[in-house]
Parts: C-alpha cells; sequence; structure tokens
C-alpha cells in the first residue's frame, strides 16, 4: 500500500520557469511533511519541512503548499536553476507511525538551460 | 554538511559471501535507519533503531540483520549474498527531539 503517492515521475523545466512536484497521502496521523533532493552518487538531502498547522512555508526560491483536507501538499521552485536538476521525494512521518519516514516514489527534475 | 559516513561507498561481491556494511554518525543522534533503494527508486525502509540494543525491521522485507551497540555505530549484514540483494543502502539518523533525518552517501552493493 503506498501512502504517499509523487507526481510526475519526471518533469522538464526551462531555465527560470516554475518546477512543480505534487504529493498526495492517506495517512491522516501525518504530522511532519518533508521534501528531500537527491543528486546522482549521493543521500538524500533535507530541502524543506511542513508541519499542518500552517498552509504554506517559503525558504528562498523553494516553497511548499499544503492543504490538509485534501491531504495533498506541494512543492515549487520558484525560478529554476540548471543546479536544481535532481530527484525529489516527498515524505511524510507521523508519531503513531514512530516518526519514521514513508517516501513518495520520487521526481526527476531536470532544468534545460 | 550530516557528520554520517558509510563504508563502502560501492562494493562487488560474489554469491553466497558474507558482507557488513558500516554506518557511523558522530551526531549523537539516538534515532538510526537503514533503507533500500534501487536507482532512480523510491527509498524503502528495512530497519531502524531508537538506541542502544534497539533494533526493528522495517516496512520491507529483508533478510539483512543490525546491530547497534553503540550510538554512533549502525552496521547492516548480509549473512549470504545474493544477486536479489544488489541495490544501494542508504543510512540515516535523527535526534529524539527532531524529525529530520539526515543520510549518508549510501553504499551501492552488486551482488555478482
Amino acid at each position: 500500500q503506498q501512502q504517499v503517492k509523487q507526481s510526475p515521475q519526471s518533469l522538464i523545466v526551462q531555465k527560470g520557469g516554475i518546477s512543480i512536484i505534487n504529493c498526495a497521502y492517506e495517512n491522516t496521523a501525518f504530522d511532519y511533511f518533508p521534501w528531500y533532493q537527491q543528486f546522482p552518487g549521493k543521500g538524500p538531502a533535507l530541502l524543506i519541512a511542513i508541519r499542518p498547522d500552517v498552509s504554506e512555508k517559503k525558504e528562498g526560491r523553494f516553497t511548499i503548499s499544503f492543504n490538509k483536507s485534501a491531504k495533498q501538499f506541494s512543492l515549487h521552485i520558484m525560478d529554476s536553476q540548471p543546479g536544481d536538476s535532481a530527484t525529489y521525494f516527498c515524505a511524510a512521518s507521523s508519531p503513531q507511525g514512530a516518526q519514521k519516514l514513508v517516501f513518495g516514489q520520487g521526481t526527476r527534475l531536470t532544468i534545460n538551460p | 554538511e550530516a557528520d554520517i559516513y558509510q563504508t563502502p561507498r560501492y562494493l562487488v561481491i560474489g554469491t553466497g559471501k558474507k558482507i557488513t556494511l558500516e554506518c557511523s554518525q558522530t551526531m549523537g543522534h539516538d534515532k538510526m535507519y537503514w533503507y533500500q533503494q534501487d536507482p532512480g527508486m523510491e527509498l524503502h525502509l528495512i530497519h531502524y533503531s531508537y538506541g542502544v540494543n534497539s533494533t526493528e525491521k522495517g516496512d520491507l522485507s529483508s533478510e539483512s540483520t543490525v546491530s547497534r551497540i553503540r550510538t554512533e555505530h549502525f552496521p547492516l549484514t548480509l549473512e549470504s549474498a545474493r544477486p536479489s540483494h544488489t541495490s544501494q543502502y542508504l543510512c540515516a539518523s535523527s535526534s529524539q527531539e527532531g524529525s529530520e533525518a539526515f543520510f549518508g552517501q549510501g553504499t551501492r552493493l552488486t551482488v555478482v
């Protein structure tokens, strides 16, 4: 059972454009929603995270939008740059799940110069 | 940069061999995790630990075993490697207070 569904699987955006990746979850007990960025040959690194008490969080060019009623959250990358080309994973965790992270399937983002 | 280290980075080994993948962190984190990731695919939790002498199996069944004798060290062992074990293995840690997980660079295992 896939608890966190991520789309699209791959995404190509022109430099300067907006990249949008979406995730949907099923478990209403989830209370922590991070996004991880992974470059080839590296481990994932935390990019930005949100808790369900806010609907949006922004850090530089990266924004998480959170819709609790729809059980969806998304990552927006403004002014996308070639250096943003990587695989992005959304994830979720809950206290009941002992805060173990459940990951989405990943999105391979390519920013064309 | 997170202080969590995995060795070796790459390992090619024959079927039937016993292997141990090492993971160490210097952040004093109590929680540690092992994830399995096929190239370009999602991460699946195979083991986790909440502290010394605490180990639990994750959501994805794995023939590997782990131990947690010291806070900073969380090795993963395969008693008899098979080609089906070929994958990338990622170690992570987090503090009791926070939810952020810090990942190592991974060990890419190939069993031939």
